[in-house]
């Protein structure tokens, strides 16, 4: 059990570029989560999957966000078109099958755009 | 809607000081709850959990008891050391649409502890 892992950890961008993050979960982890966390202020929901089936978005994710999970495995979170507003720490958590309400967290993704 | 109260801070405590770190929260089901904690530079880290009423979740010398009557989940640690400076985040996982355990965090409190 490696835990789950992020990369890149650091990204900084221009406005208006395109950016992709990856999550690779906890091997046999079906639930997978992304959150964002603003400076001083707890994450806040973005999105879930189940396996592949991306099964519910927050009204955070605008329609620059897409996030997918092709074979159930490892998520991309894109971003298209940077704004200012997207710099952030950008997190993804799993859970087992068993104990679905216990969210294991990756160091996450701190994006800066300029 | 689903929301997590804790106290603000920031806490400076001296080692072997006593923690308490207030967290009570609104829901409209059933929900479990969690304390984390974030160190500098990290992601977050389960410290401990409850899954039902009057359930404590102890680790590390941390403690919380699920208060449903209060709406209440207080942390609390004896002794704190200087190892345990961190930012302590409350959160809740209430069940949605059937598989769905999003969880809905405070605001965080950052404790620092002294020599």
């Amino acid at each position: 059990d490696t835990g789950v892992s992020q990369n890149p950890r650091h990204k900084i961008t221009k406005r208006g570029q395109n950016v992709t993050f990856r999550c690779d979960p906890i091997s046999e982890h079906n639930r997978l989560y992304w959150y964002r966390q603003t400076l001083g202020q707890g994450p806040e929901f973005l999105t879930y999957f189940q396996n592949e089936a991306q099964l519910e978005k927050s009204r955070l994710l605008s329609d620059r966000f897409s996030a997918e999970r092709p074979k159930g495995s490892f998520s991309t979170l894109e971003i298209q078109r940077t704004e200012q507003g997207d710099s952030a720490m950008y997190l993804c958590a799993s859970s087992p099958p068993q104990q679905g309400e216990t969210q294991y967290f990756g160091p996450g993704t701190r994006l800066l755009v300029l | 809607g689903d929301s997590v109260t804790q106290m603000e801070g920031p806490v400076t405590l001296s080692e072997e000081a006593f923690l308490t770190i207030n967290c009570t929260y609104t829901a409209t089901g059933y929900p479990s709850l969690f304390w984390y904690v974030q160190y500098p530079g990290e992601g977050l880290q389960l410290l401990l959990k409850a899954t039902k009423a009057d359930d404590k979740g102890s680790n590390k010398g941390f403690e919380a008891t699920y208060r449903k009557e209060t709406t209440s989940f207080h942390l609390e640690k004896g002794s704190v050391q200087v190892s345990d400076s961190a930012v302590y985040f409350c959160a809740l996982s209430d069940l949605v649409g059937g598989s769905n355990y999003k969880l809905t965090f405070g605001k965080g409190t950052l404790l620092t502890v002294n020599p």
